[in-house]
């Protein structure tokens, strides 16, 4: 089936630990997304993608980083430098020119 | 990026409809307005969109304002697996650069 897949779902890590969250679609789309969401909160937009080998800074990108190397893989790294790390987050991913988006099931971070 | 302005959270009884109100007063004129949802530990799904006219499917119905600056989301009969927060996102599919900035939404809580 086609779709877009977070893993792992929750995940552990001790302070000071680079973490990379993986996020690949199959969707052939163009555009990827990723997203945090603390407790109660909306979605804030950390990094996103338009193409391969390409991708812009969102809202809240201190802290983070990102490779686009592949169409289908997108994944996230929550570096050391990120002072509060545990939320949880979303990959996106849609066609450009864009009407839907589609989410990923998330993936849950705590850092200890 | 033009911005939403969603209640925070609304109120409603099961099999009975459902208003959601989105004002969007800087809408431009290449801008598309979107519904999402999520569920509790969900990533949110895609729900309807429309730039002009009002628009049915068969999970709503969105209905916008002649001028375009606000528009609302209607659940024509509410059940309890439709309790989420809703977000209404403005979507330039004229630009390259498409963010998909998500604001805070509105939670909505079913009655039984």
């Amino acid at each position: 089936d086609g779709g877009i897949t977070q893993s792992p779902k929750y995940l552990f890590r001790k302070e000071g630990q680079n973490v990379t969250l993986s996020c690949e679609q199959n969707l052939n789309h163009d555009a990827m997304y990723w997203y945090r969401q603390d407790p109660g909160q909306g979605l804030r937009l950390i990094y996103y993608s338009q193409i391969v080998n390409d991708f812009q800074k969102g809202d809240i990108a201190e802290g983070y980083s990102v490779s686009r190397e592949k169409k289908e893989s997108f994944p996230l790294t929550v570096t050391s430098a990120q002072k509060n790390p545990t939320a949880f987050y979303l990959c996106a991913s849609s066609i450009i020119p864009n009407t839907e988006a589609f989410f990923g099931q998330g993936t849950r971070l705590t850092v200890v | 990026d033009a911005k939403t302005t969603q209640p925070n959270s609304m109120e409603s009884n099961e099999e009975e409809p459902v208003h959601l109100p989105c004002n969007h007063s800087t809408i431009s004129g290449t801008d598309y307005i979107h519904w999402y949802r999520q569920l509790p530990s969900q990533g949110p799904e895609y729900v309807i969109h429309g730039l002009t006219s009002n628009v049915n499917n068969r999970m709503a119905s969105l209905a916008i304002a002649e001028d375009r600056k606000s528009s609302t989301l209607i659940l024509h009969r509410a059940t309890l697996r439709d309790a989420a927060v809703y977000y209404c996102i403005l979507r330039d599919v004229g630009q390259g650069a498409q963010k998909l900035v998500f604001g805070q939404g509105t939670r909505l809580t079913i009655n039984p």
